[in-house]
């Protein structure tokens, strides 16, 4: 089982709708959570953090489930822009040591 | 501009050349790492330190070789690759909570 799963994709989605992308993680012992955006052929790039009350970011709300080991990202109102592939991340890190793990991404296409 | 600097920005390298990856930060983070990304697939993580200390490697083969002299610095020294080791190589820093990446090295390997 991989450690951090998601769904592919890819999410082709028209301007304005409201999106879900889902993640789950293997390491229940995982402390910290977080969703990144990575664009074609650069770095990853921090979205957000995900807290354990969820959290929210303008268009961005953020969720976390520890019993069921499950995190999500929600897009509300889609831009053009926000064409992306976006990376769920957990820190398997224990003892103030962090070991980050990368989810294979969920690609999303907006179109006008 | 995450202040993660990585050089150099794109290397053309021969199976049988040496050079090295270098990243530095000034963030003062406790925890750099190396991730490949190859051509349409997912980060690898390859290797992480804290505190100036290896504390992950990934099953990573022995052509890769870090360094870590102090906290701010990270290197990745390279020898006798092969063609399949062409990537992006990313260095990230973080400081017990999210990682800040570098713009990452794109090698190519001839």
């Amino acid at each position: 089982r991989k450690e951090v799963e998601q769904d592919p994709g890819p999410f082709n989605v028209p301007e304005g709708a409201t999106v879900a992308f889902n993640c789950t993680y293997s390491n229940s012992a995982s402390q910290s959570f977080f969703w990144y955006r990575q664009d074609c052929r650069k770095e990853p790039k921090l979205l957000m953090s995900v807290y354990s009350s969820g959290n929210e970011d303008g268009r961005f709300t953020a969720q976390l489930n520890r019993a069921s080991q499950y995190i999500s990202l929600l897009i509300r109102d889609s831009k053009l822009s926000d064409s992306a592939t976006y990376l769920c991340v957990v820190n398997e890190g224990s003892g103030g040591y962090n070991k980050l793990i990368f989810g294979a991404g969920t690609r999303l296409a907006v179109h006008p | 501009e995450t202040g993660v600097t990585q050089t150099p920005r794109h290397l053309v390298m021969g199976m049988t050349n040496k050079k090295s990856l270098k990243c530095e930060q000034h963030l003062g983070h406790n925890a750099m790492y190396w991730y490949k990304q190859s051509a349409k697939k997912p980060l690898e993580l390859m290797f992480v330190y804290n505190f100036k200390e290896q504390t992950e490697n990934n099953s990573v083969p022995s052509r890769f070789s870090p360094e870590c002299p102090n906290s701010s610095h990270l290197f990745l020294h390279l020898h006798t690759l092969q063609p399949e080791d062409s990537a992006l190589y990313l260095c990230a820093s973080s400081l017990n909570t999210e990682a800040f990446f570098g713009q990452g090295t794109r090698l190519t390997v001839v």
